[in-house]
Order: C-alpha cells, then structure tokens, then sequence
C-alpha cells in the first residue's frame, strides 16, 4: 500500500499570509507512460464531505480560487493557500489515485492564528 | 446539478449486515466508476471499494475484503455497498463518490453527504 504522509499536522497562520501543506508518499505515484502525478488535494469544512481543490497534482478543479495551488512530483507535493481567507478554515487531506487501495494522508488542521 | 444521496446506514449490532445505497442524479451515471469512502468519528478517510462503469473491476481494501460487496445499477443509477460480519472498527460515515473522468482514474469529485454506520452492541 502507499502511504501518505502530511506534514504538519496542524497549522495557524494570520489572515493574508501563506500557507504550506506538505505530503509525501511512500512511493512515486508519478505514471511514466503518461508523465503525470497521480495525486490530489482535498479540502473538508466540519460537517460537509470532502472538496475536490487539486488533481494531477497542480490542475485546480473548477472553481477553486486561484490562491489554491499544488506543486511536486514523484512522492514529494505541496499544497499552498497564498492569502489565507477566513473561508478556508479547514482539514486538507492529500490522495494517491495512482493504484489501490487508494490512500489519504492523514489531514492537516488550518487555523487562523 | 451531480447529486449523490446515501441512504441505509443505522446502528447495528456487531456480526450483523447492513446494506447502503447512494441514488446518483446529474450526470451520465453509466461512464463514471463509483465508490464508497468511510470517516470514522474524529479520524480521517478510507477507501474502502470501487467499482468501475460496467461493473467489470471490483476492488475493497484490505480491512473489508470477503465481508464487504459493492454493486450497481445502472438502470437505477444507484451504487450499493453490502456489508456482512460488521465489526465495532467499521463505525463511521460512509460516503458515496463519483469518479472525476469518463472511463478514467479514481479521483473523486462529487462526494455525497454520508450516511452513519454505527456498529454497537
């Protein structure tokens, strides 16, 4: 199984400044034949499932405020909120969808400091 | 407008069986894999099964395999997830997910709002 892991596991940071969300997995979900990153972000507000912010590891699904970005590749991905909004208090989970069982990380809990 | 709506969960004594259902509306529900995601109280989420467009490829994690079975209709455009030999450990949110791409991989866009599965004697 791959194995996802987030660093850390909470983070506060004062409104309009960055936030960094790291995850590494256990082994590369980059698929050689077709050179893309088998990894997303999600986003979860308490009581509400899950949101699709990222896949391919940088593409932003429809409709996420470009302050949302990803980056990395191979078993190494960041996940940076360039001015914290009070709105996206929140868990942040990374995925691999490169084999199964599908994994998760374990959550990052943002804050406002 | 994706809508996914589970339905089934309940409190269970463990040993028992329940069966879950997530009705799908919105889209082409015959192109798109389907599959369950669980959140235990307080805890993170797990995959727990997936079943492609046709039904063709199955797949469970480890810590419900031989005990859990998912299934569809596409006619009825519903996914079902049959759950025998519950155990305590199997207490959580169960989510319904559709896959994000036609005939693709297993990214998961529209999430349902979860139905809770609570195994207690």
């Amino acid at each position: 199984d791959i194995v996802m892991t987030q660093s850390p596991d909470s983070l506060a940071v004062s409104l309009g400044e960055r936030a960094t969300i790291n995850c590494k997995s256990s082994q590369s979900v980059l698929y050689s034949s077709n050179s893309k990153n088998y990894f997303a972000w999600y986003q979860q507000k308490p009581g509400q499932p899950p949101k699709l912010l990222i896949y391919w590891a940088s593409t932003r699904e429809s409709g996420v405020p470009d302050r949302f970005s990803g980056s990395g590749s191979g078993t190494d991905f960041t996940l940076t909120i360039s001015s914290l909004q009070p709105e996206d208090v929140a868990v942040y989970y990374c995925h691999q969808y490169y084999s199964t069982p599908y994994t998760f990380g374990q959550g990052t809990k943002l804050e406002i400091k | 407008e994706v809508q996914l709506v589970e339905s089934g969960g309940g409190l269970v004594q463990p040993g028992r069986s329940l069966r879950l259902s997530c009705a799908a509306s919105g889209f082409t529900f015959d192109d798109y894999a389907m599959h369950w995601v669980r959140q235990a109280p307080g805890k993170g989420l797990e995959w727990v099964s997936g079943i492609s467009w046709n039904s063709g490829t199955i797949d469970y994690a480890d810590s419900v395999k031989g005990r859990f079975t998912i299934s569809r209709d596409n006619a009825k455009n519903s996914v079902f997830l049959q759950m025998n030999s519950l155990r305590p450990e199997d207490t959580a949110l169960y989510y319904c997910a559709k896959a994000a791409m036609v005939r693709g991989p297993d990214l998961f866009d529209y999430w349902g709002q979860g139905t809770l599965v609570t195994v207690s004697s």
